[in-house]
């Protein structure tokens, strides 16, 4: 149990152009989602944090015009890019949290989305 | 603002050595510690969670300990295997936050 999926595993689109990538909670209802971003060779580091039915919290530095998280469902969430740039090429993985049967603060992380920018 | 370090950067080892990874992080008042594989290219597998009020945990081949206090934590591998060669990260919770601050990384190679 606990898995996550995240939809596209990789993109790749033109500067300029925006780009949506899901990230699902299969098997359980996931109260709180995260996103992070990894660049090559270094750590995951903390974009944003999602609640259900509410708005996302964004990490100093983020830009959250630029990065749009929707949280609509307690099984999905998602990552907008607006006008993707060269620079936003990235590893964005997903993780999701579920307060129920793991109180434990316990993330169970998505396979990650690959971006490349032309 | 809670900093994790992991040391070595990279580790090589023959193929069926025990070997110790490092974890350390600044403040204490953590929730939890968890221990994560990352291949290249691919996401998190989570490898083993200790709470602040356990000393350790294992599964299989591997052993993962936490001292609080002292703001350390290891991952014990035993009998290594080539396919044990990833990345492992280390990844504290900590009280009061949402998210999970991550450490640096171990690049793990076992050579065959």
């Amino acid at each position: 149990g606990a898995v996550v999926s995240q939809h596209p595993s990789w993109v790749i689109c033109k500067s300029g152009t925006s780009v949506k990538i899901e990230c699902r909670s299969l098997d359980f209802q996931a109260t709180t989602m995260f996103w992070y971003r990894q660049f090559p060779k270094q750590s995951l580091m903390l974009m944003a944090t999602s609640n259900e039915g509410s708005k996302a919290t964004y990490e100093q530095g983020v830009e959250k015009d630029k990065f749009l998280i929707n949280h609509a469902s307690l099984t999905l969430s998602t990552l907008t890019v607006t006008s993707a740039h060269p620079e936003d090429s990235s590893f964005y993985i997903c993780s999701a949290r579920e307060m129920i049967r793991r109180p434990y603060n316990e993330q169970f992380f998505g396979p990650g989305t690959r971006l490349t920018v032309l | 603002k809670q900093e994790v370090t992991q040391i070595p950067a990279a580790l090589s080892v023959p193929e069926g050595e025990n070997l110790v990874l490092n974890c350390s992080f600044t403040d204490s008042a953590i929730y939890n510690l968890q221990w994560f594989r990352q291949d290249p290219g691919k996401g998190l597998t989570s490898l083993l969670l200790i709470q602040s009020s356990q000393r350790e945990q294992t599964s299989g081949r591997l052993n993962a300990s936490l001292d609080k206090s002292s703001g350390r934590s290891t991952l014990y591998i035993a009998a290594s295997q080539p396919g044990d060669s990833a990345t492992y990260l280390c990844a504290v919770n900590q009280t009061g936050a949402n998210n999970l601050f991550f450490g640096t990384g171990t690049r793990l190679t076992v050579i065959p």
